[in-house]
């Protein structure tokens, strides 16, 4: 089952518009929640993430929002530029205490395009 | 910089053959990654290895297994490649004891299984 659930799958967003991304988990026990950029023929890289005890992140023009009771957060892209064009990815982590690695659960994805 | 190498960027393979992926990275890091990645799906995680010797399945490992024999180094197996395992395969690592543990990822592997 999808513990992280994403949309819209694809965005166009005028330049100088704003792009927002949603995202809901199911799970009570995800403890961090990071974003992840992917630019086409590349791997993902980490934009931003949050904490659930914050219900703000800001850097730079990118922004997330998180509302923790309704297990709901979103990522906000101000001043959208035709550079910002690519796939975002959510993601949460379950806090594992076994000592093994911490497992990011990824939304489906959301091609977002900015038109010049 | 972080740096995490596959071994190819793309592969084409026949139905029924063995294929390996390969994946390094040059970070010290502990943990390693596998993914799949396929649309309207994100990222599924396939196995993942914390230590050298070490594998846990994730949440797809049927038709896969890993090797980790090297620190840097995680492998990808597809014992008997079928063509539901085409697909972009991604490699990541990253630190154990980071709060974060913010994954790094290779550029992926684009296999196509005819």
């Amino acid at each position: 089952q999808q513990q992280v659930k994403q949309s819209p799958q694809s965005l166009i967003v005028q330049k100088g518009g704003i792009s927002i991304i949603n995202c809901a988990y199911e799970n009570t026990a995800f403890d961090y929640f990071p974003w992840y950029q992917q630019f086409p023929g590349k791997g993902p890289a980490l934009l931003i993430a949050i904490r659930p005890d914050v219900s703000e992140k800001k850097e730079g023009r990118f922004t997330i929002s998180f509302n923790k009771s309704a297990k709901q957060f979103s990522l906000h892209i101000m001043d959208s530029q035709p550079g910002d064009s690519a796939t975002y990815f959510c993601a949460a982590i379950l806090d594992i205490s076994s000592g093994s690695a911490r497992q990011l659960t990824f939304g489906s994805g959301t091609q977002l395009t900015v038109l010049p | 910089d972080v740096k995490v190498t596959q071994s190819s960027r793309y592969l084409v393979k026949r139905t029924g053959e063995k294929v390996f992926l390969e994946c390094v990275q040059d970070m010290d890091h502990e943990n390693m990654f596998w993914y799949r990645q396929d649309p309207g799906l994100g990222l599924r995680l396939i196995y993942f290895s914390y230590d050298v010797k070490m594998k846990e399945k994730g949440d797809i490992p049927e038709g896969y297994s890993v090797s980790r024999e090297k620190k840097e180094r995680f492998s990808l197996i597809l014992e008997s490649a079928s063509t539901n395992q085409t697909s972009m395969y991604l490699c990541a690592s990253s630190f154990r004891q980071k709060l974060s543990n913010e994954q790094f990822f290779g550029p992926g592997t684009r296999l196509t299984v005819l």
